[in-house]
């Protein structure tokens, strides 16, 4: 049974950089959409971007060019970093795996991981 | 961006109840559409997808139904377990996004 693990820096500060890892265990990163997902303190779900196993991506518009997501095949992980963060990214950050094959396209996800919290703060 | 709909934004319903949650797309997706169940702490977990096709392991009081733009997720019998946030979310555009959620509370 895959399993998701998020970790990383649970503080930022205003203008660095987020960077957070996804462990995935129980399965290949290979033939899978990987994506990475938010969700501020008490509010829904946003939806940040993905890579797919062949180095295909696609980002949120809304996150601009401020988002990297990559693979590292050899460690199993996924890794998402988000530049010249405010407090307005302050969220729980959720890696999850994307299906595909009924589209060419990412569809639902499942599994998730846990969600590390991320706090924007001086 | 399509932009997805949730109604209502809560509901309270008692154990028993047979309860329903829309959620309607700015524009159609087809059947491209999965439901997911979150409880507070908790990362969300898929229900539906492709609008009624249920995941495995999903109790059967669940069901989805639906095309084009507008579409349901009926929980019948509500069981505690069921008390929870839920959340549609559209894949037909290469760009996904979540409706705002609807929160099951107990009456």
């Amino acid at each position: 049974q895959v399993q998701l693990q998020e970790s990383g820096p649970g503080l930022v500060k205003p203008s660095e950089t987020l960077s957070l890892t996804c462990s995935v265990s129980g399965g290949s990163i290979n033939g899978y959409y990987w994506s990475w997902i938010r969700q501020p303190p008490g509010k829904g779900l946003e939806w940040i971007g993905y890579m797919y196993h062949s180095g295909t991506t696609n980002n949120n518009p809304s996150l601009k060019s401020r988002v990297t997501i990559s693979l590292d095949k050899s460690k199993n992980q996924v890794s998402l970093k988000l530049r010249s963060v405010t407090a307005a990214d302050t969220a729980v950050y959720y890696c999850a795996r994307g299906h595909w094959g009924m589209t060419p396209r990412c569809e639902w996800f499942d599994p998730w991981g846990q969600g590390t919290l991320v706090t924007v703060s001086s | 961006d399509i932009q997805m709909t949730q109604s209502p934004s809560t509901l309270s319903a008692s154990v028993g109840d047979t309860v329903t949650i829309t959620c309607r797309a700015s524009q159609t997706i087809s059947t491209w559409l999965a439901w997911y169940q979150q409880k507070p702490g908790k990362a969300p977990k898929v229900l539906i997808y492709k609008a009624s096709s249920l995941e495995s392991g999903v109790p059967s009081r669940f069901s989805g139904s639906g095309s084009g733009t507008e579409f349901t997720l009926t929980i019948s019998s509500l069981q505690p377990d069921d008390f929870a946030t839920y959340y549609c979310q559209q894949y037909n555009s290469p760009f996904t996004t979540f409706g705002g959620g609807t929160k099951v509370e107990i009456k």
